[in-house]
């Protein structure tokens, strides 16, 4: 089973770039979520999806956007890249919201 | 807005040690609290799932317990191993349908 899959596992940007991170799933979870990872800050949830259609915002969405066509995708994108956004990102899945989450390999990024 | 507390932030104990690792939270009204192990570099695993009518869930050497009451869970292992160096990470889900909380982690370090 694949499982989270995440990609690219690393990726390096300049100042002002776009990009889209990909996250996919093959368990059929309706929730889905994605998390940036810093030093000494913790996991802080930047956007999430209890269904297809339906996306909502965590605790730090700013410069970032998703959106939910299918139930499998979930692709984070940063609109113009800055240095605040150098962090590791991890994509989660579950069932429903309060059930067991999943985790991806995670993607770390480097904004310069 | 629910807080998570780890303490402590890193512990170093020999081999063969029993150890406990602490979480509080501030917000009492959870539906569940989950514990997370993460090796360097990689991904989330879902350690235990606690349900808020649960007081503790065993998986192995593992036991995880929670008071709701007083915002307190621990996880117990018996008997460390070197393998089991790694971030434990807790993590809270609030009433309705809101994402985890997570805490910052306690980084374990069981020596040989």
């Amino acid at each position: 089973n694949a499982g989270v899959t995440q990609t690219p596992k690393f990726q390096v940007l300049k100042t002002g770039q776009s990009m889209t991170l990909q996250c996919a799933q093959d368990m059929n979870h309706e929730y889905m979520s994605w998390y940036r990872q810093d030093p000494g800050m913790g996991l802080r949830l930047i956007h999430y999806s209890v269904g297809a259609g339906i996306t909502d915002q965590g605790e730090v969405p700013n410069g970032y956007n998703v959106s939910r066509s299918t139930t499998e995708d979930f692709p984070l994108r940063l609109l113009s890249a800055a240095p605040s956004q150098t962090s590791v990102y991890f994509c989660a899945s579950s069932p429903r919201v309060r059930d067991i989450q999943y985790f991806g390999a995670g993607t770390r990024l480097s904004v310069l | 807005k629910q807080e998570v507390t780890q303490i402590p932030a890193a512990l170093s104990v020999p081999e063969g040690e029993n150890l406990v690792l602490n979480c509080s939270f501030t917000d009492s009204a959870i539906y569940n609290l989950q514990w997370f192990r993460q090796d360097p570099g990689k991904g989330l695993t879902s350690l235990l799932l606690i349900q808020s009518s649960q007081r503790e869930q065993t998986s192995g050497r593992l036991n995880a317990s929670l008071d709701k009451s007083s915002g307190r869970s621990t996880l117990y292992i018996a008997a460390s191993q070197p393998g089991d160096s790694a971030t434990y990470l807790c993590a809270v889900g609030s009433s309705g349908n809101t994402p985890l909380v997570f805490g910052k982690g306690t980084r374990l370090s069981v020596i040989a």
